[in-house]
């Protein structure tokens, strides 16, 4: 399809394990974001590939998490020994820069609605 | 101060009303904003673009202020389907979009 695609939908996992949240950006797209919601919250940024450039990464809340982007296209988020407060929605977005190097209007993808037991 | 502040409301309005929401944000050195709408579990969606100029779509207008650093969104004539969290959205150069966190509106019928 033409959208941010994620992987899986849901995951179930137990408290302890390591999980990886797959997503495919739209085509063409320089910028990639990862965010999480939990229930009813507001969303939280993780990280922000933009090309080439070292990715933002200020919004990890520990070193348990880390994000990947292979060819500047498909991006990985890892959760090391997942605690049950990384329940949460995990959305992954992707957007153009425009010619005055701004980010035009991200689409997001459905997200990968994570619960850790 | 947060990045960028919304009322989280919930705006209780019925159908027909006109309803308003603020958005202010810290940074002077954003450039691009946004609204976008985000319905229960569902991931947020580009409700319109903000132009210095404000701009208008149908029933909903958006305004900016730099002076002031902050946002509106205007919906007249609310309608059912207007229920939502409204999401204000601030950008500036190379960096990532910055997200408040949101207005809920409900509209009753």
């Amino acid at each position: 399809g033409a959208g941010v695609s994620q992987s899986p939908s849901n995951k179930v996992t137990e408290k302890g394990k390591d999980v990886e949240l797959r997503c495919d950006p739209i085509s063409g797209h320089t910028a990639l974001y990862w965010y999480r919601q939990s229930l009813g919250q507001g969303l939280e940024f993780l990280i922000y590939f933009q090309g080439n450039s070292a990715p933002d990464k200020s919004g990890l809340p520990s070193d348990r998490f880390s994000a990947e982007r292979t060819g500047g296209s498909v991006s990985t988020l890892t959760i090391q020994r997942t605690q049950q407060e990384d329940s949460a929605v995990y959305l992954c977005a992707s957007s153009q820069w425009d010619r005055g190097l701004m980010n035009t209007e991200a689409f997001f993808g459905q997200g990968t609605r994570l619960t850790v037991v | 101060r947060k990045e960028v502040e919304q009322d989280p409301g919930p705006f209780n309005v019925p159908e027909g009303a006109t309803v308003a929401f603020n958005c202010t944000y810290s940074n002077s050195a954003s450039q691009s904003f946004f609204w976008y709408r985000q319905d229960c579990r569902k991931e947020p969606k580009l409700l319109m673009s903000v132009y210095s100029s404000g701009n208008e779509d149908g029933r909903f207008t958006a305004q900016l202020n730099r002076a002031s650093q902050y946002i509106s969104l205007l919906i007249r004539d609310s309608k059912l389907s207007d229920s939502a969290t409204y999401l204000c959205v601030v950008n500036g150069r190379n960096t990532p979009l910055v997200f408040g966190k949101g207005t809920r509106l409900s509209v009753i019928a």
